[in-house]
């Protein structure tokens, strides 16, 4: 089974701020999802990428496969993005997903 | 376009009866899958669909089992529920052949109570 490590557990920031949440796993994969869950369940996907960097909006994602690590940044952090931010990888070898722990943000005003 | 949906959005049972949950996928979707969330052990997979075939399942005990209709709707169903049952189980679709490298839409859940 794949590993998958999250870090920090747990986030406090000001709003404004500049936050990163690390993702390390640790065999081969076919794809890193990012994925965000509010308060009450709701799980959106953030990004999807297996090579380099995506962005959208305040939020940038990279990926290193030599080193097996992902990123996910926000830039000028707002209170709305107070949510678990959840890394997950896909196997090379099947169709499952394999979670982090996730990480809780706070973003305070 | 109409999101996955899932029904029931609520739960309850008592230990030993069984339970069955179902989920819509997007409209075109054909792959469908189910996991586990608790606050002990996070996001777990249970299975996934394509085209009414189970492709892959995570490590769950058989009594948690499932299907998935040739309209791509898909069931999953947990009998003699246990204690530790209780979670919320959230299902997700996708477009592509693989559910694990094309992006994925969630429900919005089933939260399980087993008392």
């Amino acid at each position: 089974k794949n590993e998958v490590e999250q870090s920090p557990q747990n986030l406090t920031a000001q709003e404004g701020e500049f936050i990163t949440i690390n993702c390390s796993y640790s065999v081969g994969i076919s794809a890193l999802h990012w994925l965000q869950q509010h308060p009450g369940g709701g799980i959106v996907s953030l990004f999807m990428l297996s090579s380099g960097k995506k962005k959208h909006g305040r939020l940038i994602a990279t990926i290193n496969i030599q080193e097996k690590h992902s990123s996910l940044h926000i830039t000028a952090s707002h209170p709305r993005d107070s949510a678990v931010y959840i890394c997950a990888v896909g196997s090379n070898s099947g169709y499952a997903l394999n979670f982090g722990k996730g990480t809780s943000l706070l973003v305070t005003p | 376009k109409a999101g996955v949906t899932q029904t029931p959005r609520y739960l309850i049972k008592t230990r030993g009866q069984q339970v069955t949950l179902s989920c819509s996928p997007i409209s075109g979707h054909r792959s469908v899958s189910w996991y586990q969330q608790t606050p002990g052990q996070g996001l777990q997979f249970l299975f996934e669909y394509f085209s009414e075939t189970q492709r892959n399942k995570g490590n769950f005990p058989g009594r948690f089992s499932g299907r998935q209709f040739s309209n791509s709707r898909s069931e999953m169903n947990v009998s003699t529920l246990e204690l530790g049952d209780s979670a919320l189980y959230l299902c997700a679709s996708s477009l592509a052949t693989s559910g694990s490298t094309d992006t994925q839409y969630f429900g919005p859940g089933t939260r399980l109570t087993v008392l």
